[in-house]
C-alpha cells in the first residue's frame, strides 16, 4: 500500500515570496491533516478535512496560510506571503476516517531566508 | 486546553539497556494518548495509543506504555533498545480519537554500543 506522498521534499524561498505545497493521501482516505513542525517542537495541527469539507481550521494563520482539498482526494497548502518564522516541516497525514489511526508523510521541509 | 510535556529534551541509553520516556499531560477528561516516533527525514509513525481499558499497552517494536491517571502520565518503556531506536519520540494526547492533536515537544534518543 503507498504512503502519503508529499512535494516538494524540500523548499527555499524569501521572505514575502510565495509557496504551495501538495500531499497525496493513501487511496480512500477520507480524512487528511496538516500539521506544522517548526524545528524543537512537536507538530502543530494546521486544518484537517473531512473529504473535502474543513473540519478544523483553528490554528491556521488564515491571513497568510490557505488550504484546499478539491474533489477530497489530493491536497495543496499554500503561505503567502512567506514570514521568517514560516521556516519549518510542513507534515500532511492521512486516515480512513474521523478516529483512525492517521499516517503521516515524510514532509517538506520550508526554509524562509 | 489540553497540553503535553515530555521533560526530557534529550537521553542517551547503551544499546541493551532498557528505556523509559516520560510524558505528561493535561486534559479536562479522560485522554486519548498516543506515542509516535519519528526518524530522521522521516514523517511520525504511530507506536501505540491508549483510548480505554487496560492501562498498560503494547506497541510495535516492543515498546509498550503504562496510562496512569493518578499522575497525569503515559510513559513509554522498552526493556532492551536496539541502535535502531535512535530516533525522536512524540507523546501526544488527543480530545477524540486521532482528533485535535496536541504533541509534546519531543525526546530525542540516542543508543550508543
Amino acid at each position: 500500500e503507498a504512503g502519503v506522498a508529499q512535494s516538494p521534499r524540500y523548499k527555499i524561498i524569501e521572505k514575502r515570496q510565495s509557496v504551495a505545497f501538495w500531499c497525496n493521501p493513501i487511496s480512500g482516505h477520507a480524512t487528511l491533516y496538516w500539521y506544522q513542525q517548526i524545528l524543537g517542537q512537536g507538530p502543530k495541527l494546521l486544518i484537517q478535512f473531512q473529504n473535502n469539507g474543513v473540519v478544523d481550521d483553528s490554528q491556521l494563520p488564515k491571513d497568510r496560510f490557505s488550504a484546499e482539498r478539491l474533489k477530497g482526494v489530493d491536497s495543496t497548502l499554500k503561505i503567502q506571503p512567506a514570514k521568517l518564522e514560516d521556516s519549518a516541516v510542513y507534515l500532511c497525514a492521512s486516515s480512513l476516517d474521523r478516529g483512525n489511526e492517521a499516517f503521516f508523510g515524510q514532509g517538506t521541509r520550508l526554509t524562509v531566508v | 486546553a489540553q497540553s503535553v510535556t515530555q521533560p526530557d529534551i534529550h537521553i542517551t541509553v547503551s544499546e541493551g539497556a532498557s528505556l523509559e520516556l516520560r510524558c505528561n499531560y493535561s486534559y479536562g477528561a479522560t485522554p486519548y494518548l498516543f506515542w509516535y516516533v519519528q526518524s530522521p527525514g522521516q514523517g511520525l509513525q504511530l507506536l501505540l495509543k491508549y483510548f480505554s481499558g487496560d492501562t498498560l499497552v503494547q506497541g510495535i517494536k516492543g515498546f509498550e506504555a503504562e496510562f496512569k491517571r493518578s499522575q497525569s502520565s503515559f510513559n513509554l518503556r522498552k526493556p532492551s533498545v536496539h541502535w535502531s531506536d535512535a530516533a525522536e519520540y512524540f507523546c501526544a494526547v488527543g480530545a477524540s480519537g486521532n482528533e485535535k492533536l496536541t504533541f509534546g515537544t519531543g525526546t530525542r534518543l540516542t543508543i550508543i554500543p
